[in-house]
């Protein structure tokens, strides 16, 4: 197993461009996750989705959005990019959501830089 | 959320030292898992452990969770044990706080 992908590790935009961060899981977990990370501090929810069709918001979700059409893919799309945006981004997933007893996996990070 | 409180910030061991970093979390919780963020920003699973102890190798964990806190024990630290410990107890999400900052010096 892969476990948890992203891509790319490295991004450099400058500011009103678009793109998309793409996390995949070959784990068949129903429920994943997005969180930021700025310097010095942990980490915070961006967006999540406890299974294919939903979606919800978490405690930064502004500037970003996302989809879910299949179990395995969770893009994260900044719409237009700010430079409060410049961070590094992580996407988790685990098989269940809530107050369910189980382990989330991380990927390895986005490392996005907004100019 | 859940409001979550490491101590000590930052923490600088010589090599073969023992400590304890603490978390405090401010709502009940059956879910809690331990990270260690490596210098080159990796997050690694360390426990899961909602309550009890449990130990791999020189690192173990104790949650009491009716009491509110965890603690992560390093036993005989080593240079690869620097980096970021993280612990986040979970609701709908992980709640994360600004983490314990280890350094060990050979």
């Amino acid at each position: 197993n892969a476990g948890v992908t992203q891509t790319p590790k490295f991004q450099v935009l400058k500011t009103g461009q678009s793109m998309t961060l793409q996390c995949a899981q070959d784990m068949n977990h129903e429920y994943m996750s997005w969180y930021r990370q700025d310097p010095g501090m942990g980490l915070r929810l961006i967006h999540y989705s406890v299974g294919a069709g939903i979606t919800d918001q978490g405690e930064v979700p502004n500037g970003y959005n996302v989809s879910r059409s299949t179990t395995e893919d969770f893009p994260l799309r900044l719409l237009s990019a700010a430079p409060s945006q410049t961070s590094v981004y992580f996407c988790a997933s685990s098989w269940t959501s809530g107050t369910s007893t189980d382990t989330q996996y991380f990927g390895p990070g986005t490392r996005l830089t907004v100019l | 959320g859940i409001q979550v409180e490491q101590s000590p910030p930052d923490l600088i061991l010589q090599e073969g030292a023992n400590s304890t970093l603490r978390c405090n979390f401010s709502d009940s919780v059956n879910n809690l898992q331990w990270f260690h963020q490596n210098p080159w920003g990796q997050l690694i699973n360390l426990f899961y452990i909602p309550s009890g102890t449990k130990q791999n190798g020189r690192l173990s964990a104790t949650t009491v969770a009716t009491e509110r806190y965890s603690l992560l024990y390093i036993s005989s630290s080593q240079t690869t044990d620097s980096g970021v410990y993280f612990c986040a107890p979970r609701d709908y999400k992980l709640s994360f706080g600004a983490g314990t900052t280890v350094t060990v010096r050979a």
